[in-house]
C-alpha cells in the first residue's frame, strides 16, 4: 500500500516567509509525528498527533512553528518569519497506535521536505 | 577554506563480511529501543527493535544487543550487501508514557563489492 507522503519534496524560502509543509499519513494511521533532521544529524522530534489532537509538542523550537491535523488525517505543519536556521529536512511518520511497545506501533517515515532558507 | 563535513562514525566493510554497529544510549529510564536504517534522500526505515527486558533479538542477516548495564546497544547485519550501504541510526524511547524517540548520530556504513 501508499505509504508516508510529503509534498513539496523541496522548498526554497527567503528569510521572513511563511511556508507549509503537508503530510499524508499512511490510511488508519492513528499517531503522527513530525520531526526535522540537520545535515549529518539523527532526526529530532518537533510533534505528535493522536488523532486530531497535538499530544505532545515539546520539541517545538519556538512559537513560529505551529502543526494542525484537523481532521485526524493529512497534517500540516507551518512556520512563520522563516529564518535560515530553519533549513533542514522535515520528516513526517505515522503509526497504527500510539503505543510503540506492540506490533503496529512502528514509525513509518515519509521521504521528507527538504527547507531551505535563503 | 574550511568545509563543514558530516562528521558521521563511519563504517566500511567488503561484501559478504558481518557489520557490527554501535551505539551508545544515555536514558537509563529507556524501555524500548530501535534500529533504522536512512538512505540518501529518504526517510528512516525501520530495522528491527528490542524491549529493555531483552538482551538480543534476531531478525533476518540482523541481530540486535542490548546491554543496559553499560547503556549500549548494538546491531550485527550478517553477509553485508552492498545493498545495505546506508546511515544507520539507533533510537530509543523513554519510559512511561513518552513516546517520543531520540536519535543518536547515526554512522554511515559503506559497503564495497
Amino acid at each position: 500500500g501508499a505509504g508516508v507522503s510529503q509534498t513539496p519534496s523541496n522548498k526554497v524560502t527567503e528569510k521572513g516567509k511563511y511556508v507549509e509543509l503537508r503530510c499524508d499519513p499512511i490510511s488508519g494511521h492513528t499517531a503522527l509525528y513530525w520531526y526535522r533532521q540537520s545535515l549529518g544529524q539523527g532526526p529530532e522530534f518537533l510533534i505528535y498527533f493522536q488523532g486530531t489532537g497535538a499530544a505532545d509538542d515539546s520539541g517545538l523550537p519556538n512559537d513560529r512553528f505551529f502543526a494542525v491535523r484537523p481532521e485526524g488525517s493529512v497534517s500540516t505543519l507551518k512556520i512563520q518569519r522563516t529564518e535560515r536556521g530553519d533549513s533542514a529536512v522535515y520528516l513526517c511518520a505515522s503509526s497504527l497506535y500510539l503505543q510503540p511497545r506492540v506490533a503496529g506501533g512502528e514509525l513509518y517515515f515519509g521521504p521528507g521536505t527538504r527547507l531551505t532558507v535563503l | 577554506g574550511e568545509s563543514v563535513g558530516l562528521h558521521l562514525p563511519t563504517l566500511s566493510v567488503q561484501e559478504g563480511d558481518n557489520s557490527i554497529i554501535n551505539c551508545a544510549y544515555s536514558n537509563s529510564a529507556s524501555d524500548y529501543f530501535i534500529w533504522y536504517k536512512q538512505e540518501s534522500g529518504k526517510g528512516p526505515q525501520f530495522i528491527i527493535d528490542i524491549r529493555s527486558n531483552m538482551d538480543k533479538r534476531q531478525g533476518q542477516r540482523v541481530t540486535v544487543l542490548l546491554n543496559k548495564t553499560v547503556k549500549h546497544l548494538s546491531l550485527q547485519i550478517a553477509a553485508t550487501q552492498p545493498g545495505d550501504s546506508a546511515v544507520y541510526f539507533c533510537a530509543e524511547r523513554g519510559g512511561g508514557s513518552n513516546y517520543k524517540l531520540t536519535f543518536g548520530k547515526g554512522t554511515l556504513l559503506t559497503v564495497n563489492p
